[in-house]
């Protein structure tokens, strides 16, 4: 299978853990962006990378958020100090480069912060 | 914040009817894209239209775009009961990177 993949789909965590995400994205693709999505809502951007660079990032995505793409391939999203706000679905798609392109969905990783 | 609006918020129809979903947005795009998300599950791109295109197809799907009232509607015919989900409008407005500006769905009901 070559679509996105993301790591674990589930997490449950206590409020104040610290957790991470793994997405992978189409392998030819050099964009990668992360969006967040709760219910009945649709997805929200919080950033995004070309290659190994963080280019953009939404003002959700606060202090505790951080992100990284290491030798520009899988990218990793980290949550400090959970709050029961951070508790929905956070999806990772991949795209050719520019903004003309349709954008690949992973199935997205369900966080419940209890 | 979200920048489109899907009308309507629900539909729900018969095997074999069509289905028509509006979307408005408010300010100049790159283009403009539909997803369909079936509960729980990732989105699927279905098409993009870029801003100086008027009408496109693919297969069952008509999705038309009107710059001048900043507005999009997807047409899904002959539906079937595999058509039941969420659909999403999202455009990449002018100045962006290319980061997608959901709205929040039309939850399409299709009774077999």
């Amino acid at each position: 299978d070559t679509g996105v993949s993301q790591n674990p789909r589930h997490k449950i965590t206590k409020r104040g853990q610290n957790v991470t995400f793994r997405c992978d994205p189409i392998s030819e693709h050099n964009r990668l962006y992360w969006y967040r999505q709760t219910l009945g809502q649709g997805p929200e951007f919080l950033t995004y990378f070309q290659n190994e660079a963080q280019l953009e990032k939404s003002r959700l995505l606060s202090d505790r958020f951080s992100a990284e793409r290491p030798k520009g391939s899988f990218s990793t999203l980290e949550i400090q100090r959970t709050e029961q706000g951070d508790s929905a679905m956070y999806l990772c798609a991949s795209s050719l480069e520019g903004g003309g392109y349709e954008q690949y969905f992973g199935p997205g990783t369900r966080l419940t912060v209890t | 914040s979200q920048q489109g609006e899907e009308d309507p918020q629900a539909l729900s129809i018969q095997e074999g009817e069509n289905a028509t979903m509006n979307c408005s947005y408010k300010t100049s795009i790159n283009n403009l894209q539909w997803y369909r998300q079936n509960s729980g599950r990732g989105l699927v791109h279905l098409i993009l239209i870029r801003s100086n295109e008027r009408e496109k197809h693919s297969g069952r799907l008509r999705v038309t775009l009107d710059t001048s009232k900043k507005s999009s509607s997807l047409l899904i015919t002959a539906s079937r009961a595999a058509d039941t989900a969420s659909y999403f409008c999202a455009t990449v407005y002018g100045g962006s990177q290319g980061n997608l500006i959901f709205g929040k769905g039309t939850k399409l009901s299709v009774k077999p």
